[in-house]
C-alpha cells in the first residue's frame, strides 16, 4: 500500500523568506508525484507534478520541488514567499499498481506573516 | 478549463437522514473520485469510478454508496447520516491514469446534526 507523510502540520513564515514543505512517501514500486495548493475557501488545484526524468520540477509562481528516489521523499520548497502564498499544500503519490488511486498526506498549512 | 461542479456547498442534515451529494464534471473523463477532507487528516478517498456504472471502494467506504448512471456525473450517497460523517467532501475527475492530473471541485460543507 502506498502512503505519505507531510511532517510538518503547520508552518509559519514572514513574507519574502524561504519556505521548505516536506513529504515523505512510502511506496515499493514506480510512482507519481504531486503537490496541490488549497487557497481559502476553495477546492484543491495542481501545483506540479513528477512523472519522470529531471528530478527537479517548478512551478509557474516560483515553487520548486526535488524528487529523492533513495529518500522517498518530494520536498517542496519556494525561496521567498508572498502574502498570497497562504493556504495549505498537499502532497500526493499514486502508481499504477495502487490501482491509479492518488493518495494524500495530512496537509502542510502555510501562514505568511507580513 | 476543466470544471467540477458540486451541486450544494453547504448542508446541514439530521442523524438518520439519506443525503445525496452530487458532482458534474464537463470534460469527458472516464474517472471519478469522492474524497473526505478533515484537519490533520487531508483527503481520504471514499469511493472512485473508472466508467459508468462501475466504482471501486476508497479507503473509507463505510457507510457510504455510489452512483453513476451517466459519464458527468458521480454521486455520494449517505444512507443513514450520522454526526462522524460531518466533513467537507471533495469531488474530483481525471482524463486517463495515474499520472495525469486530477481536478476537484469546490467542495461540500456537511453537518450532521
Amino acid at each position: 500500500a502506498q502512503s505519505v507523510t507531510q511532517l510538518d502540520s503547520q508552518v509559519p513564515v514572514f513574507e519574502e523568506a524561504p519556505v521548505e514543505l516536506r513529504c515523505n512517501y512510502s511506496s515499493s514500486v514506480s510512482v507519481y508525484l504531486f503537490w496541490y495548493v488549497q487557497y481559502p475557501n476553495q477546492g484543491l488545484q495542481l501545483l506540479l507534478k513528477y512523472l519522470s526524468g529531471s528530478t527537479l520540477v517548478e512551478s509557474i509562481n516560483g515553487f520548486e520541488a526535488e524528487f529523492n528516489k533513495s529518500q522517498t521523499s518530494f520536498h517542496l520548497r519556494k525561496p521567498s514567499v508572498h502574502i498570497s502564498d497562504t493556504a495549505e499544500y498537499f502532497c500526493a503519490v499514486s502508481s499504477k499498481a495502487a490501482g491509479n488511486k492518488l493518495t494524500f498526506g495530512g496537509g502542510t498549512r502555510v501562514l505568511v506573516k507580513p | 478549463d476543466v470544471k467540477v461542479t458540486q451541486s450544494s456547498r453547504y448542508l446541514v442534515k439530521r442523524t438518520g437522514e439519506k443525503v445525496f451529494l452530487e458532482c458534474v464534471q464537463d470534460m469527458d473523463h472516464e474517472n471519478m473520485f469522492w474524497y473526505r477532507q478533515d484537519p490533520g487528516l487531508g483527503l481520504r478517498l471514499i469511493y472512485f469510478s473508472y466508467d459508468v456504472k462501475m466504482k471501486e471502494k476508497g479507503d473509507i467506504p463505510e457507510g457510504y454508496s455510489v452512483s453513476r448512471e451517466k459519464k458527468e456525473r458521480f454521486s455520494l450517497i449517505l444512507e443513514s447520516a450520522s454526526t462522524n460523517q460531518t466533513s467537507m467532501y471533495l469531488c474530483a475527475s481525471r482524463l486517463g491514469g495515474s499520472g495525469n492530473t486530477i481536478y476537484f471541485g469546490e467542495g461540500s460543507w456537511l453537518t450532521v446534526v
